[in-house]
């Protein structure tokens, strides 16, 4: 079975400065999907980024962007110029590509907070 | 563009009593998946409906049931409620088809059980 884990609960940033949130994955599958999603104390998970592992380009988002090191099995996220509202418990997620198979499997959650 | 819509946004029930709640997709989304987070963790999947047919379960007990409804919106349904069974109850929407862009959640209900 797939596992995602975080194992940073909680990091720190001064605004303006650039952040690093780290995951790691556990799959034999060669094709899957990875995400970042954005939980704000609002509630809604709201989509950062999203990469397919067949693709070697790291994907970007305007400001944030991912390191996929997919022998590695990790998948990190970079905030540059990090804001105020960046502030939130951020997860990474996979999700197989089996015929058949539509569940996320979530890791336990960064929570990130941003300095002014 | 209304995004996905839950209801009611909080609860509090009793031990053994039943609850529903409600979710309706995104426009233009077919697809919709529940999942409960327990607080300090990450969401755990509950299932997923297609076509008005559950088309995923995980690993939750048969107290957990679900509909889906011609028009997409979906209800999940739990009896029995357990102190356990507290959590916010997330639903997801997407597009049908091969690749998957990412959900849209909703805000979440919190169910207390007391």
């Amino acid at each position: 079975a797939q596992t995602v884990t975080q194992s940073q609960p909680e990091m720190s940033v001064q605004e303006a400065e650039t952040v690093t949130l780290s995951c790691t994955y556990d799959t034999s599958e060669s094709d899957y999907y990875l995400f970042w999603y954005k939980q704000p104390p609002s509630r809604q998970m709201i989509l950062v980024i999203r990469q397919e592992a067949y693709k070697q380009q790291n994907a970007t988002e305007n400001r944030f962007s991912v390191n996929f090191q997919k022998a590695a099995k990790s998948f990190s996220l970079k905030i540059s110029d990090s804001q105020l509202g960046d502030a939130a418990m951020y997860f990474c997620a996979y999700r197989s590509t089996t015929s058949g198979t539509y569940k996320y499997i979530f890791g336990t959650g960064t929570r990130l907070k941003v300095l002014a | 563009d209304a995004g996905v819509t839950q209801s009611p946004t909080h609860l509090i029930k009793t031990r053994g009593q039943q609850v529903t709640l409600r979710c309706s997709p995104k426009s233009g989304h077919d697809t919709v998946s529940w999942y409960q987070q327990a607080l300090g963790q990450g969401p755990q999947f509950i299932f997923q409906y297609y076509e008005e047919e559950e088309r995923q379960r995980g690993n939750f007990p048969d107290r957990f049931s679900g509909h889906q409804f011609p028009n997409y919106s979906s209800e999940l349904n739990v009896n029995a409620l357990l102190l356990g069974d507290s959590a916010l109850y997330l639903c997801a929407s997407s597009p049908g088809g091969s690749w998957d862009y990412g959900y849209t959640f909703g805000s979440g209900t919190r169910l207390t059980v007391v």
